[in-house]
Formats: C-alpha cells, structure tokens, sequence
C-alpha cells in the first residue's frame, strides 16, 4: 500500500505546455519534499516545504504544501524537454530516533520537443 | 557540498552469489544510512535503516538474512545481498542526511544495477 498517492503516473506532454502533479496522502508528515530523478542515477532533490500552505517557486516550479499538511503539488510551466524524468514526492517523519522519508508513488514526466 | 558514494554503480553476479554494495558519505559523517531498492519506472521503497554501531531496522516484508547491513563506521554503510536470485535484480539506492535538523535534504547515492543472471 502506497502512503503517497501520486498523479498522474505518466505524462507526456508538448514544450511549452503547462503541467501539474500532484501527491496525496490520508496522514500528515512534517514536511515534504519533491525529487526529480534520472534514469540510473539517484534522485536529486528539488524542494522541501515545511508549513502548511507554503508555497516556493523554483524557476517555472511552482511547489504548493496543502494546509493539513496531508498533500502537495508542482506545477510547471512552460514545460521543456530538459523536465523529463521521474518526479517523486516523499514525505518526511520520525520513526524511533531516525527522520524517514516515505516516497509518493511517482510521475514520469515526458516533454516531447 | 554534502556527497553520497555508491559503489559499484553496475554490477552482474551469477544465482547463488552474494554481492555486497557499498555507500559512502564523502564529506560528512552519517549515524544513520537508508537504503532502497526501485523497479524500472516505480517509486523507491524503503528497505532498512542502517544504524552505525548498531543494528539495521528493517522494513516490513525484507528478509534481514539476505540483505545484510553493516554500519561500522560514520561514513560507511553495506548492503549484502545473500545468495541472490534473478528477483533481487534491481535498483539499490543509498542515501544518508548532512546535517541535523528535522528537515535537513537527504542526499541520494548514484545508485547500483543489479542484474543476477
């Protein structure tokens, strides 16, 4: 059972078109963090938000923490063909004495030139 | 700025090998170390917790027998896969925080393919 509900699970969209993810979930975490990944290599990280209805902007990123704290999105804009990968939420909280950080379940982004 | 090392990054062993993956913090010490795995096009899943000094905290459902983790030093945590089999063909993924904080990035190793043939 996937915590983080991400979607959609696939995208492909045209350069230059708008787009939005979005990651769900039923608990709260304390904060929340967006990965963008490549293929063979490990995720990198993009964002961390930590307060509920926060909003950064990173460039055409636009990240977006729920009030609740519960969901987030990304919004891109004007989308090029360097965006593609695999974009993963994940969710930050404290398990014993260690921050764990639980994964959404990922959206392949692919921008078409 | 803060590194993770994975090594190998590929690696093709035979069906009941054992294969051990290293993940190092470059420039920082680690106490705790996470390790994942990933299917093509999936999301990762947490496996365990490596804890130096200490026992690894394992994930609901990962066999703490065929994938062993030592954590004996502040800046290096492996991962064993025992006796493997074409199944544990995968995408291993370390990663450790920098610094302390609670929402401190955690830094991601490149990755290592297994492929058990």
């Amino acid at each position: 059972t996937q915590l983080l509900e991400q979607s959609p699970q696939f995208l492909s969209i045209q350069e230059g078109e708008n787009l939005t993810v979005y990651c769900n979930s039923s608990s709260v975490f304390s904060s929340l963090q967006w990965y963008r990944q490549e293929p063979g290599e490990g995720p990198v990280l993009l964002v961390t938000v930590v307060t509920g209805g926060e909003v950064k902007k990173l460039k055409r990123l636009t990240f977006q923490f729920g009030d609740a704290r519960k969901d987030s999105s990304l919004h891109i804009t004007a989308a090029q063909p360097g965006d593609t990968g695999l974009y993963l939420c994940a969710g930050a909280r404290v398990s014993g004495s260690a921050r764990q950080l639980t994964f959404g379940s990922g959206t392949q982004l692919t921008v078409l030139p | 700025g803060a590194v993770v090392s994975q090594h190998p990054s590929r690696v093709i062993c035979k069906s009941g090998t054992s294969v051990k993956i290293e993940c190092r913090s470059l420039d920082f010490q680690a106490t705790t170390m996470f390790w994942y795995r990933q299917f093509p096009k999936q999301s990762l899943m947490l496996m365990a917790t490596s804890n130096e000094g200490s026992k690894a905290t394992y994930e609901q459902g990962v066999e703490k027998d065929k994938f062993l983790i030592n954590h004996a030093s502040l800046t290096l945590s492996t991962l064993t896969v025992t006796s493997a089999h074409p199944e544990d063909s995968s995408f291993y993924i370390c990663s450790a925080y920098a610094l302390g904080g609670n929402n401190s990035p955690l830094h991601f190793g490149n990755g290592t393919r297994l492929t058990v043939t």
